[in-house]
């Protein structure tokens, strides 16, 4: 399957300090989609970027989509203890019916 | 409510033991594919489902079986589990492919001893 790099790996930040994650791969992607998993839950879509240069909001999260289709990254601004959780990208391909997800990255916010 | 739903939610077996993990889902969606969770690897795809009938690999489908034979339904079926399946596993749906939103079941923590 396709690979894909998510960094870092873990965050501690301060409440109200904005947050920058990514994800590179060598392959390129359809699709580009940001996920969130607080404990126990399954993942929840936050944002879906589909074309290379796309940059998309909701809300305090932006994530967009790199012009090579071999990254992605995802800010969220003004962070607060809610936003506390584990950030996973994913790629789609094979005629966007494959998905490969990132390792995660764990995000904490001291109040 | 629209809801993906798994059972078990915990499931404790023993090694060669068969078992089927059961998803299902009230929204007609015509996607459907299982995921495996573990530490440091983040989500893995073990098999989708485009509509019924239609099945095919996801990126770690060894030891694992699916069927589609109703819409609303996608079980995963280990036909002789080993410790190396233990993990947390998650269904999900979507109306078509991954590039719609896709709902996740509550997930399934599976031990294999």
């Amino acid at each position: 399957g396709q690979q894909l790099n998510q960094s870092p790996q873990s965050m501690f930040i301060q409440e109200g300090e904005d947050v920058s994650m990514n994800c590179t791969s060598s392959s390129i992607f359809n699709t580009w989609l940001w996920y969130k998993q607080e404990p126990g839950e399954g993942p929840v879509l936050l944002i879906a970027l589909y074309k290379a240069g796309e940059l998309t909001s909701n809300g305090r999260l932006t994530a967009q989509f790199g012009i090579t289709r071999k990254d992605s990254f995802l800010n969220i601004s003004a962070s607060i203890p809610s936003d506390v959780g584990i950030y996973f990208c994913a790629g789609l391909y094979g005629g966007y019916q494959k998905v490969t997800f990132g390792t995660g990255t764990k995000l904490q916010v001291i109040p | 409510e629209a809801q993906v739903t798994q059972n078990p939610r915990y499931l404790i077996t023993v090694t060669g033991k068969k078992l089927t993990v059961t998803c299902s889902q009230n929204m007609n969606h015509e996607y459907m594919s299982w995921y495996r969770q573990d530490p440091g690897l983040g989500l893995r795809q073990i098999y989708y489902s485009m509509n019924v009938e239609v099945t095919d690999k996801g990126d770690v489908p060894e030891g694992y079986k699916v069927s589609r034979k109703e819409k609303r339904n996608f079980p995963l079926i280990l036909e002789s589990p080993s410790p190396n399946q233990t993990s947390l596993y998650f269904c999900a749906s979507s109306s078509r492919t991954g590039t719609d939103t896709q709902y996740f079941g509550p997930g399934t923590r599976l031990t294999v001893l």
